[in-house]
């Protein structure tokens, strides 16, 4: 079974603070997301990478910043955090482009920001 | 106008009862949909998979895909109270390889 794992489950930072949301993955995807999720906004992809090093913003990556030195680990870097970064932020890998591929979601992080 | 549309709901149907999710997409030239199903507190699932119009059957679900009218939709045959999460449509968006566009989700709530 392909597991994701989130490196916490529950977070909490102040105003400014730099943020790391780190996830690895143990079935060598290529493909690694990061979401976040919002009431009545669903999930919204913050950036995604096909590749080591390699990485492309999503919809919605002001506010962001993505490391991905290993092929099983996807770091999320928050500069900045503001309260509006307050949310659930969940980690998915799939493998390489297929259509038929799911993604496999971590089990998330919630992050709060005060 | 939003990628992938849902009615937030909640949609409530008695046990036994058949569900009906709707999801309308606005890119015309998509090609692969997908249902994802949310329990509350835990990350979504994939459920079912569509690339052909038409209907395609897995177990006591069957997603509906219309191309032409761009919508795509998931029958749950003889709900369950444990059928009870959020379902969420997601589309792959055109313009890249593999980049899974979700909508906001339908609640549905099965009551026993």
């Amino acid at each position: 079974d392909v597991k994701v794992t989130q490196s916490s489950r529950y977070l909490v930072k102040r105003t400014g603070e730099k943020v790391f949301l780190e996830c690895v993955q143990d079935m060598d995807h290529e493909n690694m997301f990061w979401y976040r999720q919002d009431p009545g906004l669903g999930l919204r992809l913050i950036y995604f990478s096909y590749d080591v090093k390699m990485k492309e913003k999503g919809d919605i990556p002001e506010g962001y910043s993505v490391s991905r030195e290993k092929k099983e680990r996807f770091s999320l870097i928050l500069e900045s955090a503001s309260t509006n970064q307050t949310s659930m932020y969940l980690c998915a890998s799939s493998p390489v482009d297929r259509d038929d591929s799911p993604l496999h979601f971590g089990n998330g992080t919630r992050l709060t920001v005060t | 106008q939003k990628e992938v549309e849902q009615n937030s709901g909640p949609l409530s149907v008695p046990e036994g009862a058949i569900a009906s999710l709707n999801c309308t997409y606005s890119d015309r030239v998509s090609q692969s949909f997908f249902w994802y199903r949310q329990y509350s507190g835990k990350s979504p699932e994939l459920i079912m998979s569509i690339y052909s119009n038409g209907d395609k059957e897995d177990g006591r679900f069957t997603a509906q895909l219309n191309k032409a009218s761009q919508y795509v939709s998931l029958l749950i045959r003889d709900s369950q109270p444990s059928d009870s999460a959020t379902y969420l449509c997601a589309v792959i968006r055109v313009d890249s390889s593999y980049k899974l566009i979700f909508g906001s989700g339908t609640r549905l709530l099965v009551r026993p």
